[in-house]
């Protein structure tokens, strides 16, 4: 499978954990995005990444959030002491850097994350 | 701050009908305007567009933008009920590359 692939898939955790989550874009991608799905609502952006620069932050992400690209390729996305609002589907997507097609991004399986 | 409307909200029809989905947009200096069909999953990307007036199809599914007025349509003819799914609307902006995106009108087609 050569799609955008998350780990792990679902997530459980208490109040005040930390979490950490696996992004690997489709592999001749240079721009990779996490966005964060509430139930009833469209993705909303978190963060981009060109190659290994974070180049946008949402205000969504507050100081315990934290993503990093550290080689250009895998991404991770890390939340701090996690509080029960941070339940939501966390997803990662990945695009061209090609003028024309930047914009068409595709999108991992997500990962669901439950604070208890 | 951009903001992005799709109507209606959820819509129920038999297979074989053909809907329409709406989406508005407003955004700073539009750059594209996507289409994606989300079942329990993630999205799925349909199509993007960046010029107005211009159809795009891919079998069964249509999409146009009118850049005047701020709004796409997504088309299904003689849908089934594979059909069955959210459609997601998103626009961007020039300086940015981030999706804002709707809230999706939830279709459903029943035999």
């Amino acid at each position: 499978d050569t799609g955008v692939s998350q780990d792990p898939r679902h997530k459980i955790t208490k109040r005040g954990q930390n979490v950490t989550f696996r992004c690997d874009p489709i592999s001749e991608h240079n721009r990779l995005y996490w966005y964060r799905q509430t139930l009833g609502q469209g993705p909303e952006f978190l963060t981009y990444f060109q190659n290994e620069a974070q180049l946008e932050k949402s205000r969504l992400l507050s100081d315990r959030f934290s993503a990093e690209r550290p080689k250009g390729s895998f991404s991770t996305l890390e939340i701090q002491r996690t509080e029960q609002g941070d339940s939501a589907m966390y997803l990662c997507a990945s695009s061209f850097g090609l003028a024309g097609r930047r914009n068409e991004q595709f999108f991992g399986p997500g990962t669901r994350l439950t604070v208890l | 701050e951009d903001k992005v409307v799709q109507s209606p909200l959820s819509l129920v029809v038999h297979e074989g009908d053909t809907v329409t989905l709406n989406c508005s947009y407003e955004v700073t200096n539009f750059r594209s305007l996507l289409w994606y069909k989300q079942e329990k999953k993630a999205p799925t990307f349909l199509f993007m567009l960046t010029s107005s007036g211009i159809e795009k199809k891919s079998g069964r599914l249509s999409s146009i933008l009118d850049k005047k007025e701020l709004f796409s349509i997504l088309n299904i003819t003689a849908t089934q009920t594979g059909d069955s799914a959210v459609y997601l609307c998103a626009d961007s902006g020039a300086g940015s590359y981030q999706l804002t995106f709707g809230k999706g009108t939830k279709l459903s087609v029943i035999p």
